[in-house]
């Protein structure tokens, strides 16, 4: 069954980076889109970033994230990633990857999710 | 960027009672939107795609409508299994962006 793990979250001071990782598993990855969406403690949901099937050469962000966060994936490992620059203490949340549903689409909805990986930005 | 409003922010109902959460868009966004549920310390789980289509193994008490931009979800008879907060997004174009959230209890 299709399955997605998350790793690399932790704690890390203001202005710092942190690396998240995705792996894929049950399912052709290079053919989906693949996002990452994160929930702020005891808030709603944030989409972060997408990037598209394939080569990955689309990708997309939100505007709170766009010129610190990186999206990019290697097929190879079936592994999506979020390279996290300049973190803000308002970037801790769980941050959840998420697998797009159509085949070769970039923009779609949502299925399934991860079980997260909790990012907190503190001094 | 279209804003998704989502609409209550919470609600009490009774078990059996048909429930209703309404998510505006400020644009048109056709029907690329959907529903989904997060249960307490859970995983976010899609419900509804498409803005009517229900997702395989969701139970028959689902259901989203669309009216132009306003959609609307749907619980006929309201479970305690359903205790949850429900989010609509809209997927049309980037960013992606979700409602902010309905919490739905048991009175």
């Amino acid at each position: 069954q299709v399955q997605l793990v998350e790793s690399g979250g932790g704690v890390v001071q203001p202005g710092g980076s942190l690396r998240l990782s995705c792996a894929a598993s049950g399912f052709t990855f290079r053919n989906y889109g693949m996002n990452w969406v994160r929930q702020a403690p005891g808030k709603g949901l944030e989409w972060v970033a997408v990037i598209s099937y394939d080569d990955g050469s689309l990708q997309y962000y939100a505007d709170s994230v766009k010129g610190r966060f990186t999206i990019s994936r290697d097929n190879s490992k079936s592994t999506v990633y979020l390279q996290m620059n300049t973190l803000r203490p308002e970037d801790t949340a769980v941050y959840y990857c998420a697998k797009g549903v159509a085949v070769a689409g970039t923009l779609n909805w949502f299925d399934p999710w991860g079980q997260g990986t909790l990012v907190t930005v503190s001094s | 960027d279209i804003r998704m409003t989502q609409s209550p922010s919470s609600l009490s109902a009774s078990v059996g009672d048909r429930v209703t959460i309404t998510c505006r868009a400020s644009q048109g966004i056709s029907t690329y939107l959907a529903w989904y549920q997060q249960k307490p310390g859970k995983v976010p789980k899609l419900l509804i795609y498409g803005a009517s289509t229900l997702q395989s193994g969701v139970p028959s008490r689902f259901s989203g409508s669309r009216s132009g931009t306003d959609f609307t979800l749907t619980i006929s008879g309201l479970q305690p299994e359903d205790v949850a907060t429900y989010y609509c997004q809209k997927y049309n174009s980037a960013p992606l962006t979700f409602g902010g959230g309905t919490k739905v209890e048991i009175k």
